[in-house]
């Protein structure tokens, strides 16, 4: 099993750019989770997909963000138009039911926005 | 609200001494309990968790953990640190849906070992 993917690991880009954060969850996996990273705020959880719908969006922070799941194996995180206090490290995790087996976290995307 | 809480940032520890990473939480029932553990520009893996039945939880690498209702707690403990332990530690709390609902997590606290 490869685990979660994640793709970049890394993404500069420059203030006003749209920005696309990609993810493959664990075959098998229904819940789907993005998570963001920083020194101040640390993990905070933006957005969560049951079956490929999404549940509860209420921490994506603003309207320029934007998640969907096509399908039980791709998930987008999208950022339009970004801005530098984006930067941060965002973390796609999948599990399967109510998260007996624990959360599998892929290894982030380091965006920063300059 | 519910809510995590690692009061320590940051804990130095000599390689072969024991652990202890205190976490706390506020929630009104019993929460679905985790422990996360991070190394530099990786992803989260999962040490141990607790959804029921006996406290004392075992994990992986050696660590343990206590569930202690009487003070929400939940610590981390390993009777001796190696050198690879060293790395960021979280506590994570799900409060409903066996977390199946998302995870909220502790600020962290990143365990340096000294030789």
């Amino acid at each position: 099993d490869a685990g979660v993917i994640q793709s970049p690991r890394h993404e500069v880009t420059e203030m006003g750019q749209e920005v696309t954060l990609r993810c493959k969850p664990i075959s098998g996996h229904n819940s789907l989770f993005w998570y963001r990273q920083t020194m101040m705020r640390g993990l905070e959880l933006l957005i969560y997909f049951n079956n490929n719908v999404p549940i509860d969006d209420s921490g994506m922070p603003e309207d320029r963000f934007s998640a969907k799941m096509p399908n039980a194996s791709f998930s987008t995180l999208k950022i339009q138009p970004s801005e530098p206090r984006d930067s941060a490290v965002y973390f796609c995790a999948s599990s399967f039911g109510t998260a007996d087996y624990g959360y599998t976290f892929g290894s982030g995307t380091r965006l920063t926005v300059v | 609200a519910q809510s995590v809480t690692q009061p320590d940032i940051h804990i130095t520890v000599s390689e072969g001494a024991s652990l202890e990473l205190r976490c706390n939480y506020s929630y009104g029932a019993t929460p679905y309990l985790f422990w996360y553990v991070q190394s530099p520009g990786q992803g989260l893996q999962l040490l141990l968790k607790y959804f029921s039945g006996d406290t004392l939880v075992q994990g992986i690498k050696g660590f343990e953990a206590e569930f202690k209702r009487s003070q929400s707690s939940f610590n981390l403990r390993k009777p001796s640190v190696h050198w690879s332990d060293a790395a960021e530690y979280f506590c994570a709390v799900g409060f409903s849906g066996g977390g199946a609902d998302g995870l909220t997590f502790g600020k962290g606290t990143h365990l340096i070992i000294q030789p």
